[in-house]
């Protein structure tokens, strides 16, 4: 058990519609990851905030956000869903703003109808 | 710009061999942090190793090590006395920049495939 806990675990819905996805860090980590993993691909990564501060940025689409609240629990929006956007959506957390060691929840997988 | 490249796709070895997985990185920063993650079937990222660039000694973690070869820009990792448990998605990635500057993404190159034989 990492320590980092995501919601849902598995989220079917359909093309138009919008999920938000929920990450609580490990415990005295401030720092939080995104990244979306499609089917048999790498990771690619979204956007990382600090202490409620965004601090980097990947390719994230426009119809996706995220943002980090003051009890350090983070949530990405997904929006306006596209077949696409399937995938196995990863949160990771760290210590500091500059990862050593990630620690991943399970992933939450999004399944687009 | 950062880029991680893991030119197996996928690997059969025999139980109890070691096997290495390659991984070569390009970067412009002098500092850097490089990870090996590997990811089972049940799909959780598990951390294995990590390596900075100013490290001299290559980094080992019971039966991981890293091979670091700066100046070739590669972080191939070894596993000694491969178990069938070991059967799983091996990721290599990279953090850019120091790690007391400002924050840097990590990014992961796209897998090794490995799968031990009984």
């Amino acid at each position: 058990d990492s320590g980092v806990t995501q919601t849902p675990k598995h989220l079917i819905t359909a093309t138009g519609q919008r999920v938000t996805l929920r990450c609580s860090p490990r415990s005295g980590d401030l720092s939080v990851y995104w990244y979306q993993q499609s089917l048999d691909q790498g990771l690619q990564f979204l956007i990382q905030y600090y202490n409620g501060e965004e601090r980097a940025k990947g390719n994230i689409l426009e119809r996706f956000s995220a943002q980090q609240f003051p009890d350090l629990h983070s949530e990405l929006n997904l929006s306006s869903l596209e077949l696409g956007d399937s995938a196995l959506y990863f949160c990771a957390s760290s210590v500091g703003p500059n990862a050593g060691e990630l620690f991943f929840g399970e992933g939450s997988r999004l399944t687009v109808l | 710009a950062q880029k991680i490249t893991q030119t197996q796709p996928g690997m059969f070895v025999q139980e109890k061999e070691a096997v290495t997985l390659d991984c070569t990185y390009d970067t412009s920063d002098q500092s850097y942090g490089l990870f090996w993650y590997k990811q089972p079937s049940s799909g959780e990222m598990i951390f294995l190793i990590y390596q900075g660039s100013y490290d001299e000694q290559n980094a080992t973690e019971g039966r991981y090590s890293l091979n670091f070869q700066k100046a070739r820009k590669s972080a191939n990792l070894v596993i000694s006395a491969s178990q069938l448990g070991d059967s799983a998605m091996y990721f290599c990635a990279m953090r850019e920049g120091p790690g007391y500057s400002s924050a840097s993404k990590i990014i992961f190159g796209s897998g090794t495939r490995l799968s031990i034989r009984p």
